[in-house]
């Protein structure tokens, strides 16, 4: 049990339309990631959220964005969806403290299906 | 740019028997690296990391892995396997140049399968 929660678990949508999925970040915790992960592959990075800036985001399209709020919660948002979407999109948290390194903790994900 | 390889896909082993899972990597500096286990359908566990110092490093579930500079390899070893071990094991480096560089970027994963 880490801490990160994500919510909801599964969800199913259709093409174009837009999707918020939310994840609530480890106690302390005052940065969040979020990584799209499909079926058989490894996770990849979207984008980053510290102290509610994104700072630091992988190659996914403008149509990824995400938000983080002052209890350092945080959303991710797809419009426009597409069929190649559809995947497990993890969250996680970490706490950065005068920039120093430390380990990520996942949540158990949300499975996005685009229909 | 940042790379993992975990060159194998699949690997089915003893319950009993010694495990080897091989990780590459490509970075720049001297790397952060971790390896999650993942079970299906579910999210990722964090079971050991190497930031400095040692090169052997030990974790949870009786897993370790050995950071080789030379090679640029993290393999993760137990020495006995049970049959709880099995599920997706993932190979990751994270960015140690500083803030705003924390991604970690993954390998495509080893499936581990465990028979009697």
């Amino acid at each position: 049990e880490t801490g990160v929660t994500q919510s909801p678990t599964h969800l199913i949508k259709t093409r174009g339309q837009q999707v918020t999925l939310r994840c609530s970040s480890q106690s302390g915790h005052n940065t969040v990631s979020w990584y799209q992960q499909a079926l058989g592959q490894g996770p990849q990075f979207i984008f980053q959220y510290y102290r509610e800036e994104e700072n630091g985001r992988g190659n996914f399209p403008p149509r990824f964005s995400g938000l983080q709020f002052p209890n350092y919660s945080s959303e991710l948002n797809v419009n426009a969806l597409e069929l190649d979407d559809s995947a497990l999109y993890l969250c996680a948290s970490r706490g950065l403290g005068d920039r120093q390194y430390t380990e990520a903790f996942f949540g158990q994900g949300t499975r996005l299906t685009v229909v | 740019a940042q790379s993992v390889t975990q060159p194998d896909i699949h690997i089915t082993v003893s319950e009993g028997a010694s495990l080897e899972l091989r990780c590459n990597y490509s970075y720049g500096a001297t790397p952060y690296l971790f390896w999650y286990v993942q079970s299906p359908g579910q999210g990722l566990q964090l079971l050991l990391k190497y930031f400095s110092g040692d090169t052997l490093v030990q974790g949870i579930k009786g897993f370790e892995a050995e950071f080789k500079r030379s090679q640029s390899s993290f393999n993760l070893r137990k020495p006995s396997v049970h049959w709880s071990d099995a599920a997706e094991y993932f190979c990751a480096v994270g960015g140690s140049r500083g803030f705003g560089n924390e991604k970690l970027t993954f390998g495509t994963g080893t499936r581990l399968t465990i028979i009697p």
